[in-house]
């Protein structure tokens, strides 16, 4: 079946970059997602990437796609302790009314 | 961006007895909703896809009986959980999708923190 693998912890300084790392089994996955999860709250997309693409850049978001090794990545730059929270990635495949398949969540540690 | 409301945010209930929770679609219709769960420190896990007019389908080890799902109209799904005990105290997520293609966004409620006592 469908399985998504992320590291569980990051921890940054302030005004570093970020990189959160994700690897998916589905090779018919046709979007992968990025969430944020904020303590107590729901998720909040981040950004989104069509399996045909190598990178997608959203302000300080950058979201880079390896197919051949099914390997997602986003990178945040210049973090901010408002990042700190923990980031799902997630993938669908082309089905109507299939559910996200989500990663155990990476927990982001910012520090000052 | 279009706009799920969950309801309640929290709830506190006692063990025995049945917690409903809301999950509405504000700004468009949701053919498809679908409920999680979340445990502590833990991803969201797919309890049931749940379609407009027709029954819920479960994930494998997911109690039908004990998660009942209603999905009656384009912009209300609900879970209630029947009989409450502590081992159901969890964080229940909805969410739905505006469209019925792969690449339509899923948009995800504020989730509900029910704790059963």
């Amino acid at each position: 079946g469908e399985d998504v693998e992320q590291s569980l912890f990051l921890s940054v300084r302030e005004g570093d970059s970020s990189v959160i790392n994700c690897t998916y089994t589905d090779s018919s996955s046709t979007y992968l997602y990025w969430y944020k999860q904020e303590p107590g709250a729901g998720l909040q997309l981040l950004t989104y990437i069509f399996s045909n693409m190598d990178m997608k850049q959203d302000q300080r978001l950058t979201v880079l796609l390896n197919k051949k090794d099914k390997h997602l990545s986003l990178r945040i730059a210049d973090t901010q302790t408002g990042d700190s929270a923990i980031y799902f990635c997630a993938e669908i495949a082309n089905q109507a009314g299939t559910a996200l398949i989500f990663g155990k969540g990476t927990t982001l540690s910012v520090s000052s | 961006g279009a706009v799920v409301s969950q309801h309640p945010s929290w709830v506190i209930c006692k063990s025995g007895t049945s917690v409903k929770i809301e999950c509405r679609s504000l700004d468009f219709q949701a053919t498809t909703m679908f409920w999680y769960r979340q445990f502590p420190k833990q991803s969201l896990m797919l309890m049931a896809t749940s379609n407009e007019g027709s029954k819920a389908t479960y994930e494998q080890g997911v109690e039908k009986d004990k998660f009942l799902i209603n999905h009656a109209s384009l912009t209300l799904s609900t879970l209630t959980v029947t009989s409450a005990h502590p081992e159901d105290s969890s964080f229940y997520i909805c969410s739905a999708r505006s469209g019925t293609g792969g690449g339509t966004e899923a948009f995800f409620g504020q989730g509900t923190r029910l704790t059963v006592v």
